[in-house]
């Protein structure tokens, strides 16, 4: 089993719809978590860190689920901009310096 | 912002040949990292490194080797380039403590041929 599972897509959804995707991770001891959008033959950019309590940045929802080991991102009233791969990153301690794992990516696309 | 820059965006060489990835950071970042990656693998951490002169493996070391001679500047070689480190390779920086997301380098794509 892979220790940071995504389902690679593609979504495929309309212009303004509610999307989301899950990323399950192995460990429970992993510890701090990101998600990445990483635009076709770019490098990976941060979107925004999860908190154990959830935390939101406008369009965009981040939850972390610590008793199913699983990390969601929702995103409200989609735009055409928002297509792009979104990586799960898992940290398995406490530090930049601890083991951190990255998912294979959810590839996204939103349709006019 | 913090700016990571690599030194190509495309790069092809031939089987055999020696090759150097240069990384530079501008924000006195003490960690850098070396990944690849490739469909269906996501990134995979080649080596990594937390201060001057200081480097560890990481989940793919084989093949390559790095040096890290200033704070700023993090060099992967491939000793003797084959084709299946035909992928692309980005560097990343963080800050000491954390923990805090990478900021990447804009990639190079490698092909060996």
């Amino acid at each position: 089993r892979k220790e940071v599972e995504q389902d690679p897509g593609p979504f495929n959804v309309p212009e303004g719809a509610t999307v989301a995707f899950n990323c399950t991770y192995s460990n429970s001891a992993s510890q701090s978590f990101f998600w990445y959008r990483q635009d076709c033959r770019k490098e990976p950019k941060l979107l925004m860190s999860v908190y154990s309590s959830g935390n939101e940045d406008g369009r965009f929802t981040a939850q972390l689920n610590r008793a199913s080991q699983y990390i969601s991102l929702l995103i409200r009233d989609s735009k055409l901009s928002d297509s792009a791969t979104y990586l799960c990153v898992v940290n398995m301690g406490y530090s930049s310096a601890s083991k951190i794992i990255f998912g294979s990516g959810t590839r996204l696309s939103i349709r006019p | 912002d913090v700016k990571v820059t690599q030194s190509s965006r495309y790069l092809v060489k031939r089987t055999g040949e020696k090759v150097f990835l240069e990384c530079v950071q501008d924000m006195d970042h003490e960690n850098m990292f070396w990944y690849r990656q490739d469909p269906g693998l996501g990134l995979r951490l080649i080596y990594f490194s937390y201060d001057v002169k200081m480097k560890e493996k990481g989940d793919i070391p084989e093949g390559y080797s790095v040096s890290r001679e200033k704070k700023e500047r993090f060099s992967l070689i491939l000793e003797s380039a084959s084709t299946n480190q035909t992928s692309m390779y980005l560097c990343a920086s963080t800050p000491h403590g954390g923990p805090y997301g990478y900021t990447f380098g804009s990639g190079t794509r490698l092909t060996v041929v």
